[in-house]
């Protein structure tokens, strides 16, 4: 079983609705969970990031984590086409290294 | 700029031959680790440097790879005698002492294309 998995889309939505994000994760000891964000042909940027359960919210973006269900998600309210990337959640699995998810692909179509 | 660097951006070679990279972290950050991102995928763990010390290696690294950080502060990626199955995005990012979530920084990436 992979550490993270992520559906990969693609996703593609018209502007102005909320964006729905979604990856399980295998392991329930993993605490800090991040969201990337990942332009054409660029490296991945940190969108957010949440520990442990609960939410996090930054302007249109929500982060969630339901580690009874090994569940997180990323919400994105108001979607607009700036918003067209590819989404990477990523674990901290206690060691240095980032586990990504295989990424979900987003259109936001004017 | 401030931010990670990478070089080549893009570097395109014939199979067999040997091709390196380098990337330049914000300075400052004592971890520097490489990523392989193939297409439609998540980036990958290569490996990770603190300082000029390699402390961990995923599997996927083969023996036809190797990584340096000499100094502690700019890091190659080497391949040697690349197959066609090494094209990819290389990835490089660093991060700072301490912090708990370890924020890692990434940079542009080389695109690599083995013909």
């Amino acid at each position: 079983q992979k550490e993270v998995e992520q559906d990969p889309g693609p996703l593609s939505v018209p502007e102005g609705a909320i964006v729905s994000l979604n990856c399980t994760y295998s392991n329930s000891a993993f605490q800090y969970f991040m969201w990337y964000r990942q332009y054409s042909r660029k490296g991945p940027e940190l969108l957010m990031y949440t520990y442990s359960s609960g939410n996090k919210e930054d302007g249109r973006f929500t982060a969630q984590v339901d580690k009874s269900s090994k569940y997180i998600s990323l919400f994105i309210r108001d979607s607009q086409p700036s918003d067209s990337a590819t989404y990477l959640c990523a674990i901290n699995p206690g060691a240095q290294k980032l586990v990504f998810g295989q990424g979900t692909r987003l259109t936001i179509n004017p | 700029d401030t931010g990670v660097s990478q070089d080549p951006r893009h570097k395109i070679t014939k199979r067999g031959q040997n091709v390196t990279f380098r990337c330049d972290p914000i300075s400052e950050h004592n971890r520097l680790y490489w990523y392989r991102q193939t297409l439609g995928q998540g980036p990958e763990f290569l490996t990770y440097f603190q300082n000029e010390a390699q402390l961990e290696k995923s599997r996927l690294l083969s023996n036809r790879f190797s990584a340096e950080r000499p100094k502690g502060s700019f890091s190659t990626l080497e391949i040697q005698r690349t197959e066609q199955g090494d094209s990819a995005m290389y990835l490089c990012a660093s991060s700072a002492p301490g912090g708990r979530y370890n924020e890692q920084f990434f940079g542009p990436g080389t695109r690599l294309t083995v013909l």
